[in-house]
């Protein structure tokens, strides 16, 4: 069955410190799309990132990048030289084809200035 | 221009009443989705619709009903409130899955409901 774990609750960490949230998912499929959802304390979702199954590059957007191993079914989320309006709840997420998506329980990320 | 929006944002009622929330999509996706988030964020799934059709009902009581006019609108409506349905509902939509799916979902703006 289908699950994601994120097993960080909560983060504390000073601006200006790296953090990496770490995300393990199960699946049975080897067709996959991990994605990776920003919620602020505004409330909304916001979508950062999608990866198939196929594509294990790591990704890098400015100070966010993303280690993606198959072979420890992990799909990890660092955030460099962080900063206040990093502060949010961030949800990895599963999606086998043809089925739902599957989000972990989120990890509360805040950053202390 | 607001890709998903939900009106209202935030909905306060007393048990048993009736409520219905809207959600529209300008973005020309195919699929809709509402979600649950409750008061510890966990995020689930309740309904899906492709192209006005249902694909996915989870296990949701049915004084939940989910209607979609056309494939931009899909709208929930709840019958006989209760207490446990106090939550945050999300709409969102995303391209076709008919050739599989895979692609992020963008997400409404939420709406608050608070079930006295």
């Amino acid at each position: 069955a289908q699950k994601v774990t994120q097993a960080q609750t909560e983060i504390s960490v000073v601006e200006k410190e790296d953090v990496t949230l770490d995300c393990v998912y199960e699946t049975r499929d080897t067709t996959y799309y991990l994605f990776w959802y920003k919620q602020p304390p505004s409330g909304e979702l916001v979508f950062l990132i999608r990866r198939n199954s196929f594509d294990e590059q790591n990704e890098i957007s400015g100070r966010y990048s993303w280690n993606f191993q198959k072979s420890t079914s992990s799909f990890n989320f660092t955030i460099t030289a962080s900063q206040v309006v990093d502060s949010a709840v961030y949800f990895c997420a599963l999606l086998e084809p043809y089925d739902k998506v599957i989000f972990g329980p989120g990890t509360s990320l805040s950053v202390i200035p | 221009d607001t890709a998903v929006s939900q009106t209202p944002k935030y909905l306060v009622t007393q048990m048993g009443n009736d409520k219905s929330i809207k959600c529209e999509q300008n973005l020309g996706h195919d699929t809709m989705y509402w979600y649950k988030q409750d008061s510890k964020k966990f995020l689930k799934i309740m309904f899906s619709y492709n192209n006005k059709e249902l694909i996915i009902n989870e296990t949701v009581p049915n004084r939940f009903s989910p209607k979609s006019p056309d494939k931009a609108h899909l709208n929930l409506h709840i019958n006989s409130l209760e207490l446990g349905d106090s939550a945050v509902y999300f709409c969102a939509s995303s391209q076709d899955r008919g050739a599989g799916g895979g692609h992020e979902q963008f997400f409404g703006p939420g709406t608050r409901l608070t079930v006295l």
